[in-house]
């Protein structure tokens, strides 16, 4: 079946610094990725949707100065959380609607947990 | 606009018992699906199932149970002889039209042995 592969799954940083995370289809091609977020005990909240060779479509409150998505190949779309703080700290998860499907199929990476200390 | 209400926040019951996590949409569309994930404790959201709006018919996965009801606009999800590994957090979803996938809140299932 479709895979999702979402790194890195943890990742701890100093207030200030940038981090990156990649979400990449494995063994399909997504025209299409979506990022989430998801605070502690909270539900999914979708931050953006990344169209390969464009730019990323925010949700009303997402700076997109702050979370830059880049979606260069139909494999893989990054999100790079920019001078991070500590209120940037969660749970980012990816995923990837196959070019080929018609039927809304979404699949999921596993996530990705940042820390920003 | 879509809306995905999960009504029960937790929920907690003891091994063997039958539970029933509830969904209610709402959407102004008639072509949509619902979904329902799994979220253990590592994170991943795990695909349960995927049902169109054309397609009421009731589903049945081992011990996995879906009401599709469009009359109420409920899609619930009954497990069976419930088991600790069931415990988890599990969202219902919905996508219509040309909007993106809406998450419920989520439904905590803390299944005791």
């Amino acid at each position: 079946g479709a895979v999702v592969s979402q790194h890195p799954s943890r990742v701890i940083c100093k207030s200030g610094t940038s981090v990156k995370i990649e979400c990449r289809s494995l063994d399909f091609q997504a025209t299409t990725m979506f990022w989430y977020r998801q605070f502690p005990k909270q539900s999914l909240m979708l931050m953006a949707t990344s169209n390969e060779g464009s730019k990323a479509t925010y949700e009303q409150g997402v700076e997109k100065d702050k979370f830059l998505i880049n979606h260069a190949s139909l494999t893989l779309s990054t999100l790079t959380v920019t001078s991070a703080h500590p209120e940037d700290s969660s749970f980012y998860i990816c995923s990837a609607k196959q070019s080929s499907s018609g039927a809304n199929v979404l699949t999921f990476g596993a996530g990705s947990r940042l820390t920003v200390l | 606009a879509q809306k995905v209400t999960q009504a029960q926040t937790e929920i907690s019951v003891v091994e063997k018992e039958d539970v029933t996590l509830d969904c209610v949409y709402e959407t102004r569309d008639t072509t949509y699906y619902l979904f329902w994930y799994k979220q253990p404790p590592s994170g991943e959201l795990v695909f349960l199932i995927r049902r169109n709006s054309f397609d009421e018919q009731n589903e049945i996965s081992g011990r996995y149970s879906w009401n599709f009801q469009k009359s109420t606009s409920s899609f619930n999800f009954t497990i069976t002889a419930s088991q600790v590994v069931d415990s988890a957090v599990y969202f219902c979803a919905l996508i219509s039209g040309y909007s993106t996938l809406t998450f419920g809140k989520g439904t905590m299932l803390l299944v005791s042995p």
